[in-house]
């Protein structure tokens, strides 16, 4: 699976949007791009992934440019509860298992 | 629905002692993953299964054993536990729907061992 990286930390306004890179520029064409959070002392969580397209649903948005060597997860409207760490995983269709990395963690202030 | 559950929520062993972690998911999902968290390390995987009595070897699956005898449950069991097992243990499943079907994770079992 191809490596990402992902700023250790960012910071956020409450009501905010929060934009989270994520460079992966050894992606390979069957490669999705998965995002996960972890708040803290729970199990990961689920975000959203994708190809090549750009996608929506009612958690955030995930932008992916046209070369597909980077990603942005959006949060339209950041809020307390969102202050989490973000995992940005790059994954294989035959790769049964996630790699998860140091993530970035967003803290959301008020 | 449930989703994926763990039980116990938290357990404190001595060295030497055995134990078993049950996950169960109750969303018909064929395949079922054991990771550990430590801190600084992320989470590694232990073992996973493919499908019902099925099971396979993850990045980190020494002094672990796991049994997969019913599709909705995969347990993972210490035989001797170490003080170096002493880690938050994270289940996680997902269905068959090609390899772009998200993981879901249970809430973790903390592990310490003395």
């Amino acid at each position: 699976d191809a490596k990402t990286t992902q700023p250790p930390s960012m910071d956020c306004a409450e009501g905010r949007a929060a934009n989270l890179p994520c460079n992966h520029s050894t992606i390979s064409g069957n490669e999705y791009v998965y995002w996960y959070r972890q708040i803290h002392s729970q199990g990961p969580q689920y975000i959203i992934h994708g190809l090549k397209n750009n996608e929506t649903n009612e958690m955030a948005s995930l932008i992916i440019t046209e070369d597909r060597k980077s990603s942005t997860l959006i949060l339209p409207h950041a809020t307390l509860r969102d202050t989490a760490v973000y995992y940005c995983i790059v994954k294989g269709g035959s790769n049964y298992k996630l790699t998860f990395g140091k993530g970035t963690l967003l803290t959301v202030n008020p | 629905n449930a989703g994926v559950t763990q039980t116990p929520k938290f357990r404190v062993l001595k060295t030497g002692q055995s134990m078993t972690l049950l996950c169960a998911q109750d969303m018909n999902h064929e395949y079922m993953y054991w990771y550990r968290q430590d801190p600084g390390m992320g989470l590694r995987l232990i073992h996973y299964s493919v499908g019902e009595g099925t099971t396979a070897k993850g990045e980190v699956p020494d002094g672990y054993n796991v049994s997969r005898l019913k599709k909705q449950n995969f347990l993972l069991g210490l035989e001797s536990a170490a003080p170096s097992q002493t880690s938050v243990y994270f289940c996680a499943s997902r269905d068959l729907a090609g390899g772009r079907s998200a993981q879901y994770f249970g809430p973790g079992t903390r592990l310490l061992v003395l």
